[in-house]
């Protein structure tokens, strides 16, 4: 299963873009990226998912590089409530073993 | 949008009494449901894998016995801990996703007290 690796804590100043990285160089080529969010004592939000291409949705964006091997969450206006757990998980899909492995998570700070 | 109902939000109950959450799609046919543990500041780690009419996979290390998981219905999942002890309290997460559609929704939690 692919593993991922982020950074276990980043700052982010209110209303500038947070920009959360997330290294994930064995992932295979049928294997998809996603993001999700935990707010503290909350289940996980889901905030964006891709394959190859970069994505954007009303939360967030999501940038993949050429390579798949590395990606990059941004929101773009972060505000005190965008603070949380983010987890970039790959989801592994093979017949009869599908599941979603949460790794350890960035824990985004939002600053005033 | 997709959402997921997990109930009770929080129970306590004493060492050795058996425990039942619900984790129900109210919106879509859940295909698929999972549950995951997560203790504190610790990520979640999923417990099983469990489709429709079929029997639950449970990940390495989870004791089937001890987790009981029923998915009878293709809206409603439950976890039952079986003589529960101070060491499984924890937080507790359902997810489901629905028939063709890789989302994963998650439900909102239940923090378990075992004392």
């Amino acid at each position: 299963d692919a593993k991922t690796t982020q950074p276990p804590s980043m700052d982010c100043a209110e209303g500038r873009a947070a920009n959360l990285p997330c290294n994930h160089s064995t992932i295979s080529g049928n294997e998809y990226v996603y993001w999700y969010r935990q707010i503290h004592s909350q289940g996980p939000q889901y905030i964006i998912h891709g394959l190859k291409n970069n994505e954007t949705n009303e939360m967030a964006s999501l940038i993949i590089t050429e390579d798949r091997k590395s990606s990059t969450l941004i929101l773009p206006h972060a505000t005190l409530r965008d603070t949380a757990v983010y987890y970039c998980i790959v989801r592994v899909a093979r017949l009869g073993n599908e599941k979603l492995t949460f790794g350890t998570g960035t824990r985004l700070t939002i600053i005033p | 949008g997709a959402v997921v109902s997990q109930h009770p939000s929080w129970v306590i109950c004493k060492s050795g009494t058996s425990v039942k959450i619900e984790c129900r799609s109210l919106d879509f046919q859940a295909t698929t449901m999972f549950w995951y543990r997560q203790f504190p500041k610790q990520s979640l780690m999923l417990m099983a894998t469990s489709n429709e009419g079929s029997k639950a996979t449970y990940e390495q290390g989870v004791e089937k016995d001890k987790f009981l998981i029923n998915h009878a219905s293709l809206t409603l999942s439950t976890l039952t801990v079986t003589s529960a002890h101070p060491e499984d309290s924890s937080f507790y997460i359902c997810s489901a996703r629905g028939q063709g559609n890789w989302g994963y929704t998650f439900g909102s939690g239940t923090r378990l007290t075992v004392v």
